[in-house]
């Protein structure tokens, strides 16, 4: 079946512009995450869905961020006035059994961000 | 979470066995083992996961140590494509849903 989805795969703005990342997660799957993996960082949490729950916005670095996700499907990451420090891969991932220790989660291809 | 150490790199040749180690010496009795691996240019990808017995599937096997301090992922026989990161990961039962990445291992095959 279809993975997770993300577009724009490659996204370059300018400085103080706001850009909006989207994710299509697999059919069904109530968990929704997302992380970004920058040179100096690795690989970090920023937000999470799950079902009708309010979601796990404690790995958001400022408040420029900030996500939603429609229907309990679709999700959009927003990142307002961006800076160049926010340059980085976007990557998205959903899972159908996040309360378990033994779920799995399934990551979309990212989104490259580049701000000038 | 507790806490994982892996080594920054490792290499293999090809159609070669690897021993990819993982130190967790502050494993609590509920942590589970996973693992992860991220190809280049690509999202990270599931490999495999365990609690104490030593697991198989298709794609590895993960060797568990009697105390848990220590898991140790085995590719039977690395091809060009297993070059990746490969991230080992605790999990909590009944702790967050998130997954917290460390540097992993940089596993380069070669020819």
């Amino acid at each position: 079946g279809a993975g997770v989805s993300q577009s724009p795969s490659n996204k370059v703005t300018e400085k103080g512009k706001d850009v909006e990342l989207r994710c299509d997660p697999i059919s069904g799957h109530t968990a929704l995450y997302w992380y970004r993996q920058s040179l100096g960082q690795g690989l970090e949490f920023l937000i999470y869905f799950q079902g009708n729950s309010a979601p796990d916005k404690s790995g958001l670095p400022s408040d420029r961020f900030s996500a939603e996700r429609t229907g309990g499907s679709v999700s959009t990451l927003t990142i307002q006035r961006t800076q160049q420090e926010d340059s980085a891969v976007y990557l998205c991932a959903s899972s159908a059994f996040p309360l378990q220790v033994a779920d799995t989660q399934y990551f979309g291809p990212g989104t490259r961000l580049t701000v000038l | 979470d507790a806490k994982t150490t892996q080594p920054n790199s490792m290499e293999s040749n090809e159609e070669e066995p690897v021993h990819l180690p993982c130190n967790h010496s502050t494993i609590s009795g509920t942590d589970y083992i996973h693992w992860y691996r991220q190809l280049p240019s690509q999202g990270p990808e599931y490999v495999i996961h365990g609690l104490t017995s030593n697991v198989n599937n298709r794609m590895a096997s993960l060797a568990i140590a009697e105390d848990r301090k220590s898991s140790t992922l085995i590719l039977h026989r690395a091809t060009l494509r297993d070059a990746a990161v490969y991230y080992c990961i605790l999990k909590t039962q009944g702790g967050s849903e998130k997954l917290v990445f460390g540097k992993g291992t940089k596993l380069t095959v070669n020819p």
